[in-house]
């Protein structure tokens, strides 16, 4: 099973909403990964935490707080988002760091925030 | 500094012919990843194929081969009976050894018609 999956699908926020996007995968994988994408553009790096530990943030603003929970789960929280924030959120995992380790991605979530 | 390039923005193929996604990359890690994802436009991110920089033989997933040429820093992407689910956003990706990053590449959009 090689699946990751992503909840929820399409959200819609207002700049002053609190809200959560959920990952979890169940392949045994300990370095799990948030992304950002534009449309027609590469994903961008946002998150990577290995073994439940922050591993990188890059550089990203505090109105988007990662979460770890445990080795499964992967959460993204949302506050007082911009415009611009909209974009497709794409989780992933991989078996650990380093050439080998292929990444799988959920299917993502689609914000919007007006 | 790690790079990849995708020179092609956009390419069309006949149902059924064979197609090949250019990717150029640049690194000074001698052991490195290369990776080639497919995205339909419902944005999940596939992987495809991937390629190590020791390995000997060119990788081969179904009707996806890796055209690995180590010299020329080329790894292309080659579909056999292109098919019309085929049509996507493909991207080229690199990691380093030890490293949790990815960079990927530009993407390819690919267009295939009946």
């Amino acid at each position: 099973d090689t699946e990751v999956t992503q909840t929820p699908k399409h959200l819609v926020m207002g700049m002053t909403n609190k809200k959560s996007l959920k990952c979890e995968q169940h392949m045994g994988h300990r370095a799990m990964y948030w992304y950002k994408q534009k449309a027609k553009k590469p994903p961008e790096l946002m998150f990577v935490y290995s073994y439940e530990k922050l591993s990188i943030n890059e550089s990203v603003p505090s109105r988007f707080s990662p979460e770890c929970p445990n080795s499964s789960l992967l959460n993204l929280h949302l506050h007082a988002l911009q415009p611009e924030d909209s974009a497709l959120y794409l989780c992933a995992s991989s078996q650990g760091r380093g050439g080998r380790s292929e990444q799988y991605f959920g299917p993502g979530t689609r914000l919007t925030v007006t | 500094a790690q790079k990849i390039t995708q020179t092609q923005p956009g390419m069309f193929v006949q149902e059924k012919e064979a197609v090949t996604l250019d990717c150029t990359y640049d690194t000074s890690d001698q052991s490195y990843g290369l990776f080639w994802y497919k995205q339909p436009s419902s944005g999940e991110m596939i992987f495809l194929i991937y390629q190590g920089s020791y390995d000997e033989q060119n990788a081969t997933e179904g009707r996806y081969s890796l055209n690995f040429q180590k010299a020329r820093k080329s790894a292309n992407l080659v579909i056999s009976a292109s098919q019309l689910g085929d049509s996507a956003m493909y991207f080229c990706a690199m990691r380093g050894a030890g490293g949790f990053k990815t960079i990927f590449g530009a993407g390819t959009r690919l267009f295939v018609k009946a």
